[in-house]
């Protein structure tokens, strides 16, 4: 157990639809980082957020977009869902925002797009 | 440019054997990172290399990259079955502070008992 929670764990939806993936840190982290992993694409960074300012951008679609809220949990809004987007999604979390501190990534939450 | 390329992508092994699995760039890399990955897991980070021929070990694991930062290698002595998963590299880059991770395509491994 890395200490990263992430809801829900199980997604279905259907394409044109907006979902909602949330995490919460571990205890005193202050980055989160989304990441996506699909079969075609492997894993991939999406967005970091730091101490609730985005720090980082990845291979993140326009329509998705994160945010970090004052308590440091995260949410990963993914709207006008497409089949492609079927994926697991994972955060993960960090003391700092340095590329030099260990990440700990969540359970993840499997999204099925219909 | 950025891309970190596995070989091989699946490999199968009879319990006790050695196992590695390469990670090479066409460009200089800054660092690697590796990560293991239990089906239905999560990754987990193992270890991140820095310096140019770099070795580091955790007890049957052995890390290295290469001279040249242009590759590196995890090298696993008499596998278990506790070692299947995914095996991933991954390099930033970026600033001290703002950038990414790029994660290669892994390698399945497979231990046979």
């Amino acid at each position: 157990d890395s200490g990263v929670t992430q809801t829900p764990k199980h997604l279905i939806t259907a394409t044109g639809q907006r979902v909602t993936l949330r995490c919460s840190p571990r205890s005193g982290d202050l980055s989160v980082y989304w990441y996506q992993q699909s079969l075609d694409q492997g894993l991939q960074f999406l967005i970091q957020y730091y101490n609730g300012e985005e720090r980082a951008k990845g291979n993140i679609l326009e329509r998705f977009s994160a945010q970090q809220f004052p308590d440091l949990h995260s949410e990963l809004n993914l709207s006008s869902l497409e089949l492609g987007d079927s994926a697991l999604y994972f955060c993960a979390s960090s003391v700092g925002a340095s590329w030099q501190e260990t990440q700990y990534f969540g359970p993840g939450t499997r999204l099925l797009v219909l | 440019g950025q891309q970190v390329m596995q070989i091989p992508q699946y490999q199968h092994v009879q319990e006790g054997e050695d196992f590695t699995t390469y990670c090479n760039s066409s460009t200089t890399l800054s660092n690697i990172q590796w990560y293991k990955q239990r089906p239905g897991g999560h990754p987990v980070f193992l270890i991140q290399l820095v310096k140019s021929g770099e070795v580091k070990k955790q007890k049957r694991l052995t890390f290295q990259f290469g001279e040249a930062k242009k590759n590196s290698s995890l090298h696993i002595t008499a596998t278990q079955t506790t070692d299947v998963g995914t095996y991933f590299c991954a390099r930033y880059t970026g600033g001290t502070s703002y950038g990414k991770l790029t994660f290669g395509q892994g390698t399945i491994l497979t231990v046979h008992p």
